[in-house]
């Protein structure tokens, strides 16, 4: 599996555009990058996925660079509840047991 | 709405209890995974199965074992437990990789906290 590095750490005003930032430069053509989100004391939430180009959705967008080695998940206004640990993942879609490995990721703290 | 249950929130146990830790699934996911949580270490995977009675190591499988006789339940099964398997395990599953994009996103359970005292 690829590995992943993101900042331990990241702080951000509430209502702002929070800008988590992932660096992924050994993943292979064929490997998503994930998001996943996890508020304290509950299991982990997938927020988006993407291959080459970038992805939006209700909760975020994904931007990836054109030679995939990073990528960077924007909240557009982050409220106090996006206060949660944030995992950038990338895994391949296999046959039989594909599986995603987590890294410790960032703890995104939302502040008023 | 929940999708992915663990049958204990928080379980205390004593070194050298079997323990069994629970998972159901309803979304008819052929992918169950359980992984393990401690701090500074992130998620770490011990079991996954992608199939009815299939199963493969993760990263850190010693210690535990896994049974997935029925495709809603995959059991995490501690035979002798000790002091360092006390953590937080979480059971995901997801859709079978040779679908569509998307398979492989994974839907966890809440988690379970196991103390070994």
């Amino acid at each position: 599996d690829a590995k992943t590095t993101q900042p331990p750490s990241m702080d951000c005003a509430e209502g702002r555009a929070a800008n988590l930032p992932c660096n992924h430069s050994t993943i292979s053509g064929n490997e998503y990058v994930y998001w996943y989100r996890q508020i304290h004391s509950q299991g982990p939430q997938y927020i988006i996925h993407g291959l080459k180009n970038n992805e939006t959705n209700e909760m975020a967008s994904l931007i990836i660079t054109e030679d995939r080695k990073s990528s960077t998940l924007i909240l557009p206004h982050a409220t106090l509840r996006d206060t949660a640990v944030y995992y950038c993942i990338v895994g391949i879609l296999t046959g039989g047991g594909n599986k995603l490995t987590f890294g410790t990721g960032t703890q995104l703290k939302v502040e008023l | 709405d929940v999708k992915v249950t663990q049958s204990s929130r928080y379980l205390v146990k004593r070194t050298g209890e079997k323990v069994f830790l629970e998972c159901v699934q309803d979304m008819d996911h052929e992918n169950m995974f359980w992984y393990r949580q401690d701090p500074g270490l992130g998620l770490r995977l011990i079991y996954f199965s992608y199939d009815v009675k299939m199963k493969e190591k993760g990263d850190i499988p010693e210690g535990y074992s896994v049974s997935r006789e029925k495709k809603e339940r995959f059991s995490l099964i501690l035979e002798s437990a000790s002091t360092n398997q006390t953590s937080m395990y979480l059971c995901a599953s997801s859709l079978y990789g040779g679908r569509a994009s998307g398979a492989n996103v994974l839907t966890f359970g809440a988690g379970s906290r196991l103390t070994v005292l």
